[in-house]
């Protein structure tokens, strides 16, 4: 186990409404970073955060948002949600300003939008 | 632009034989570094190996060994004598070597390996 906790595991959502993920990352680190993986796809970078800033994102658009806290856990946020937002959301957690470190993944929550 | 490109989708093999896994990339950077995870049906990414740009040298570890070549622009992945818990997705990813642009992972389709007894 990589230490990186995600809830809930699964999520239905009707279209419109608004999702929040939450994530706890491993002890130890101070970076999160968001990835969306639709089915049978490659996890496409959401965004990340360090210091409760967001410091670098992907393609997609304002209605995905995030908050970093002080202990460095993290929300997802989707508001007017889309059926295509349909997907796993990986979570992963990894050390700011150590270049040559590897992101531990948490186990990720389905969402279905229906 | 960054791109990672997993050209097999699907591989079936039976258990005991080698299997490899095809990664290529492109990248402009100079510094950057390459991964493999391993996605079994739970859904967490299982991190496998990184390597950096300014590193060719091949890695075995156990089963798992891995060739990079900057030449082709490619980080394959070898199992030797595969088994049946290897059946998962494998992923290869790319991220920029620059320490601000943060850890964002760009990462190919996946090759969903089926180990069969």
């Amino acid at each position: 186990e990589t230490g990186v906790t995600q809830s809930p595991t699964h999520l239905i959502k009707t279209r419109g409404q608004q999702v929040t993920l939450r994530c706890s990352s491993q002890s130890g680190h101070n970076t999160v970073s968001w990835y969306q993986q639709a089915l049978g796809q490659g996890p496409q970078f959401i965004f990340q955060y360090y210091r409760e800033e967001e410091n670098g994102r992907g393609n997609f658009p304002p209605r995905f948002s995030g908050l970093q806290f002080p202990n460095y856990s993290s929300e997802l946020n989707v508001n007017a949600l889309e059926l295509d937002d349909s997907a796993l959301y990986l979570c992963a957690s990894s050390l700011a300003g150590q270049t040559n470190t590897e992101a531990f993944f948490g186990q990720g929550t389905r969402l279905t939008v229906v | 632009a960054q791109k990672v490109t997993q050209a097999q989708t699907e591989i079936s093999v039976v258990e005991k034989e080698d299997v490899t896994l095809d990664c290529v990339y492109e990248t402009r950077d100079t510094t950057y570094y390459l991964f493999w995870y391993k996605q079994p049906p739970s859904g967490e990414l299982v991190f496998l190996i990184r390597r950096n740009s300014f590193d060719e040298q091949n890695e075995i570890s156990g089963r798992y060994s891995w060739n990079f070549q900057k030449s082709t622009s490619s980080f394959n992945f070898t199992i030797t004598a595969s088994q049946v818990v290897d059946s998962a997705v494998y992923f290869c990813a790319l991220r920029r070597g620059r320490s601000n642009s943060g850890y964002a992972l760009n990462f190919g389709k996946g090759t969903s390996l089926l180990v069969t007894p």
